[in-house]
């Protein structure tokens, strides 16, 4: 089974940092692009980033409002995403959700989500 | 980068159809046709609904279509059922290489 599942959310003060995991299973992980994106408190979804596939240079893209706080990275070995925040601010509180990119597998879009996890930013 | 403009909220009865639209610029929805459709339960994460503009995944109704015209992006749900009764964000992929997200439509089946 595709699946994806996030873990490492929890609360935090103002000014710390948390590293989320999104580990993967049931598909050639280093294939993918990976994306991060969050959904504060009765808000809409808002997209963190992403990172490229090894085959594409395995590079991240950030949105302004992370970009400098905010770090993407993988482990193609252990099929896992990681977001790393840091200097983190209440309003970065919201669910986190890690999806994949499904242009390899010819759909160009979010094509597989995991389950999100909450982040709490307060003190 | 602004997100998307959506109706807030559009409702129908079972049967009927409904359109969403979502309104971007040259440098987003305009630019691609990469523009993606996602339903959202309560307390569940997104579904993918239609990609590439008018593309359904595999297991997603029929009911569901998509089209483009310039800057706008439209969802239809056709046949309206109570399952339908969820958020929906669009998606653009951007020249500034981002993705920007809609600001979502509550869709009410009466």
């Amino acid at each position: 089974e595709v699946q994806l599942v996030e873990s490492g959310g929890g609360l935090v003060q103002p000014g710390r940092s948390l590293r989320l995991s999104c580990t993967a299973s049931g598909f050639t992980f280093g294939d993918y692009e990976m994306t991060w994106f969050r959904q504060g408190p009765g808000k809409g979804l808002e997209w963190v980033g992403f990172i490229r596939s090894k085959t594409y240079g395995g590079t991240p893209e950030y949105a302004a409002s992370v970009k400098g706080r905010f770090t993407i990275s993988r482990d193609d070995s252990e099929s896992i995403a990681y977001l790393q925040m840091n200097s983190l601010q209440t309003e970065d509180t919201a669910v986190y959700y890690c999806a994949r990119v499904g242009k390899v597998a010819g759909v160009d879009a979010f094509d597989i989500w995991g389950q999100g996890t909450m982040v709490t930013v307060s003190s | 980068q602004s997100a998307l403009t959506q109706p807030a909220s559009v409702s129908g009865s079972p049967g009927q159809s409904i359109t969403i639209s979502c309104t971007g610029t040259s440098s987003d929805v305009g630019s691609y046709n990469l523009v993606s459709w996602y339903q959202q339960h309560p307390g569940k994460a997104p579904k993918l609904m239609i990609y590439e503009g008018s593309k359904r995944p595999s297991g997603v109704s029929n009911r569901f279509s998509g089209s483009k015209s310039a800057n706008t992006a439209s969802l239809t749900i056709s046949g309206l059922q109570a399952e339908d009764e969820a958020d929906y964000f669009c998606c653009s992929f951007t020249r500034s290489t981002t993705y920007v997200f809609g600001t979502g439509t509550k869709v009410t089946v009466l």
